[in-house]
């Protein structure tokens, strides 16, 4: 019930494409859910999160859709650009797990220029 | 630069070989953690700390000691290491237990254990 399931594994698309990365949960007590960005060398860095009173928040070209009956989340990217290939993390939270978050596996992204 | 320092960012260890890993920050935050990367599994917690002085277990604790003796400063260490515990590192540190805080993470030590 602590898992955070994502998909895909990896994804490419052509630059100026909409890539979606999905992420789905169990635990109805996650009340956080952060998407972190991590460069090849890097460490991940956090990106854009959203809490489950809101469907939907917007920073930039980044985008969270939020779907709490469905217990899903994704992750859109508007006009997609070579410098958003990276590896994209969706991850979640709640009190009751001590605040410690609970990250999916990870999706490799490339954009084609 | 204010932010997460991890030393070494390479390391090959034999079997049954000890080490220590460093991860220093600059930030004063109060909370800092381990955790490993493998590839399809994301991140797994090791340990974490809470302030100086404090440590606990995560996720995948086997195999690992902690300390925090000091608030910017993080060790993890693997006393005996086996092929297993190859992997990349990092640590983070974070304002509060709160994740919307944000953590910053550090870029990581690449270990192989052969």
């Amino acid at each position: 019930q602590q898992q955070v399931k994502q998909s895909p594994q990896s994804l490419i698309v052509q630059k100026g494409g909409i890539p979606i990365i999905n992420c789905a949960y169990e635990n109805t007590a996650f009340d956080y859910f952060p998407w972190y960005q991590q460069f090849p060398g890097k460490g991940p860095a956090l990106l854009i999160a959203i809490r489950p009173d809101v469907s939907e928040k917007k920073e930039g070209r980044f985008t969270i859709s939020f779907n709490k009956s469905a217990k899903q989340f994704s992750l859109h990217i508007m006009d997609s650009q070579p410098g958003d290939s990276a590896t994209y993390f969706c991850a979640a939270n709640s009190k009751d797990s001590n605040y410690q978050l609970i990250w999916g596996a990870g999706t490799k992204l490339i954009i084609k220029p | 630069n204010a932010g997460v320092t991890q030393t070494p960012k390479f390391r090959v260890l034999k079997t049954g070989q000890s080490m220590t890993l460093l991860c220093a920050q600059d930030m004063n935050h109060e909370y800092m953690y381990w955790y490993r990367q493998d590839p399809g599994m994301g991140l797994r917690l090791i340990h974490y700390s809470v302030g100086e002085g404090t440590t606990a277990k995560g996720e995948v604790p086997d195999g690992y000691n902690v300390s925090r003796l000091k608030k910017q400063n993080f060790l993890l260490g693997l006393e005996s290491a086996a092929p297993s515990q190859t992997s990349v590192y990092f640590c983070a540190s974070s304002y509060s237990g709160q994740p919307f805080y944000g953590y910053t993470f550090g870029s990581g030590t690449r270990l192989t254990v052969v």
